[in-house]
């Protein structure tokens, strides 16, 4: 069984601070992991994907996500906050079956930006 | 490419009564998935095909959710009879075999029931 843990359901910061979202995941099997962003009444939109190449992932909109087996852990950063950001942020674990893929998400990271 | 599509964007039912959802994925895309987003919750699969065969419907409560995905495109979502928890937006998803299991999502079917 896989599954993920989101660490703070909402999450504030000053426009130009630095966003942090944390997520743990839980795998038997090397894990294939994804972050979304939800804005509001639309669709989740894929940020960026670790599939097992390199630990340092970037994404869209100057996102980035650093898989650390070590830790169980696939953190997303962004180094300045912009207000477009504001959204709500989802960690997923996949079984990595290609042709098969089943998604477990987190109860997401409510991000608010401060003017 | 045109993406997922789904409709009506938003529904108000009272309980007990019935209502469908439907999703046209992307053109090619094999597989396709249905979740439900209950508010403050993360999407929860309910059922996976691939092209129009079942894959996964283990989380699906099937004495009163039903789907079907006629000729491998399009796909239907049945909720009847509702009731207040089911409550939620319904995404729908599709992927490609070769998709690296990047799934595209739909804007959602908001649903209240009440």
């Amino acid at each position: 069984a896989q599954s993920v843990t989101q660490l703070g359901s909402h999450v504030s910061v000053s426009e130009g601070a630095l966003v942090l979202l944390r997520c743990n995941y839980s795998s038997s099997v090397p894990p294939y992991l994804f972050w979304y962003v939800q804005y509001p009444n639309q669709g989740l939109q894929l940020l960026l994907k670790y599939t097992s190449a390199a630990t340092l992932v970037k994404g869209i909109n100057g996102f980035e996500a650093e898989f650390k087996k070590s830790e169980t852990s696939f953190h997303l950063t962004k180094p300045s906050a912009h207000m477009s950001d504001a959204a709500e942020y989802f960690c997923a674990v996949s079984n990595g079956n290609f042709g098969n893929e089943k998604l477990t998400f987190g109860t997401g990271t409510r991000l608010t930006i401060i003017p | 490419e045109a993406g997922v599509a789904q409709s009506p964007r938003y529904k108000i039912i009272e309980k007990r009564q019935s209502v469908a959802f439907w999703c046209n994925p992307i053109s090619g895309h094999a597989t396709l998935y249905w979740y439900q987003q209950i508010l403050g919750q993360g999407p929860k699969l309910l059922i996976q095909f691939q092209n129009n065969g079942v894959v996964d419907d283990s989380q699906l409560p099937k004495d009163r959710f039903s789907a079907e995905r006629l000729k491998g495109v399009d796909s239907t979502l049945k909720i009847q009879p509702a009731k207040l928890e089911d409550s939620a937006v319904y995404l729908c998803a599709s992927s490609d075999i070769s998709g690296a299991n990047v799934l595209t999502f739909g804007a959602g079917s908001r649903l209240t029931v009440l």
